[in-house]
């Protein structure tokens, strides 16, 4: 399979603590997107790279998240002192080109459940 | 900012009925437009695009789209629907020229096709 792969699938954390989840992109994407979507709504954009850059970032996405992109390859994204309204699906999505028009492809998402 | 208005939250239809998803948007430039599919616990597939030339635009599995720019409007249509395309429906938005390809999604549309 050579969509985009996140790990892991689902999450259950207790609040306060950390987690981490990982994208690997489809091998040739320059672009990397994060995105989340709670319970019955559309996905919210939190953060884009271009390769290793990290180019924009949400509002949504506070001090207690970070998101990396080491050489350009897989990300990941980390959520420090969860708390419950962190509980969503967390979606990554790659692109190639510098093209706007160029389409994103969507993982299967993790969700994240915090208790 | 731009921001996207799925008119249906639900739609039920019978099967070999046609449907009809209405989407709404705002933006100060212009936009391309998308409209995504979501299957139970899997990630977004995207099913047509308009970027520019035919304000008609085809997709797969069937579904069409229509762009009207004095209405705002990218609704999307199929003429005969089967069990298969019950899933949850997202009509979403890029920036002309901006950098990147940073969606913003609609609230979504969940179609339940009836036998």
């Amino acid at each position: 399979d050579t969509g985009v792969s996140q790990n892991p699938r689902h999450k259950i954390t207790k609040r306060g603590q950390n987690v981490t989840f990982r994208c690997d992109p489809i091998s040739e994407h320059n672009r990397l997107y994060w995105y989340r979507q709670t319970l019955g709504q559309g996905p919210e954009f939190l953060t884009y790279f271009q390769n290793e850059a990290q180019l924009e970032k949400s509002r949504l996405l506070s001090d207690r998240f970070s998101a990396e992109r080491p050489k350009g390859s897989f990300s990941t994204l980390e959520i420090q002192r969860t708390e419950q309204g962190d509980s969503a699906m967390y979606l990554c999505a790659s692109s190639s080109g510098t093209s706007q028009n160029t389409e994103a492809f969507f993982g299967q998402g993790t969700r994240l459940t915090v208790v | 900012a731009q921001s996207v208005t799925q008119l249906d939250s639900q739609v039920p239809v019978f099967e070999e009925a046609p449907v009809e998803l209405r989407c709404n948007y705002s933006s100060s430039v212009s936009v391309y437009l998308f409209w995504y599919v979501q299957y139970p616990n899997q990630g977004l597939q995207l099913l047509l695009k308009y970027l520019s030339g035919s304000t008609l635009v085809k997709g797969i599995n069937g579904f069409e789209a229509e762009f009207n720019k004095s209405q705002t409007s990218f609704h999307l249509r199929k003429p005969s629907v089967h069990i298969s395309d019950t899933a949850e429906y997202f009509c979403a938005v890029s920036l002309f020229r901006a950098a990147g390809n940073k969606l913003t999604f609609g609230g979504g549309t969940r179609v339940l096709v009836k036998p």
